[in-house]
């Protein structure tokens, strides 16, 4: 069974400039989760979404970041326009849904904006 | 008051030796708990999951739930090296939150 897929693994930014992340979820899991996670930190929730809709989106800086889940599948998360403190690993995990929420993360997407 | 506290590392211990992780969380509302690895520069993997009281085990592992004093703990027997990392506990449904993790160091 294949696994949770990011892309890009690694990129670097100038702040104000934008950039945008892919997660493609295992197969069959509804949900899908994007995590900010700071060094040193554990993952913080950006947004939960159960198919293409949105569950939880309280910690997601709605001034700069943007996310969609087009036909319940693969997601985008955008950030415009980034800021220093934006540098982080960007996490996406999914889920089936319901029931045990055991999630599945991909490996991530470093992002460093100078 | 975070919804999920895990005690502050770095935990340090000689190889055979029993690892105890432990973690509290805020929400009673909270039904299934997680622990789960994360190498250096890696994403957290998935190692244990349990939802009711008492302890579950998986090889080397054991998790221990108490849902009356809100603690989950993670105990690892005969630590090897290879388990040194950050373990990271987790606490849902209400919200998918997880501890800041402990970092275990299993020196030979």
């Amino acid at each position: 069974e294949a696994g949770v897929a990011q892309s890009p693994r690694y990129k670097i930014i100038e702040k104000r400039q934008s950039v945008a992340f892919w997660c493609n979820p295992i197969s069959g899991h509804a949900t899908l989760y994007w995590y900010q996670q700071i060094l040193g930190q554990g993952p913080k929730l950006l947004i939960q979404f159960q198919n293409n809709g949105v569950v939880d989106d309280s910690q997601l800086p709605k001034d700069r970041f943007s996310a969609e889940r087009l036909k319940g599948v693969d997601s985008t998360l955008k950030i415009q326009p980034a800021k220093l403190e934006d540098s982080a690993v960007y996490l996406c995990a999914s889920s089936l849904p319901g029931g045990t929420y055991e999630q599945y993360f991909g490996p991530g997407t470093r992002l460093t904006v100078t | 008051q975070k919804e999920v506290e895990q005690n502050s590392g770095p935990l340090s211990v000689p190889e055979g030796a029993i690892a105890s992780l432990n973690c509290t969380y805020s929400d009673r509302g909270s039904q299934s708990f997680f622990w789960y690895r994360q190498y250096s520069g890696k994403s957290p993997e998935l190692i244990m999951s349990i939802y009711s009281n008492g302890d579950k085990e998986d090889g080397r592992f054991t998790a221990q739930l108490n849902k009356a004093s809100q603690y989950v703990s993670l105990l690892i027997r005969d630590s090897q090296p290879s388990d040194s990392a950050t373990y990271l506990c987790a606490a849902r449904p209400s919200k998918s939150t997880f501890g800041d993790g402990t970092t275990l160091t299993v020196k030979p």
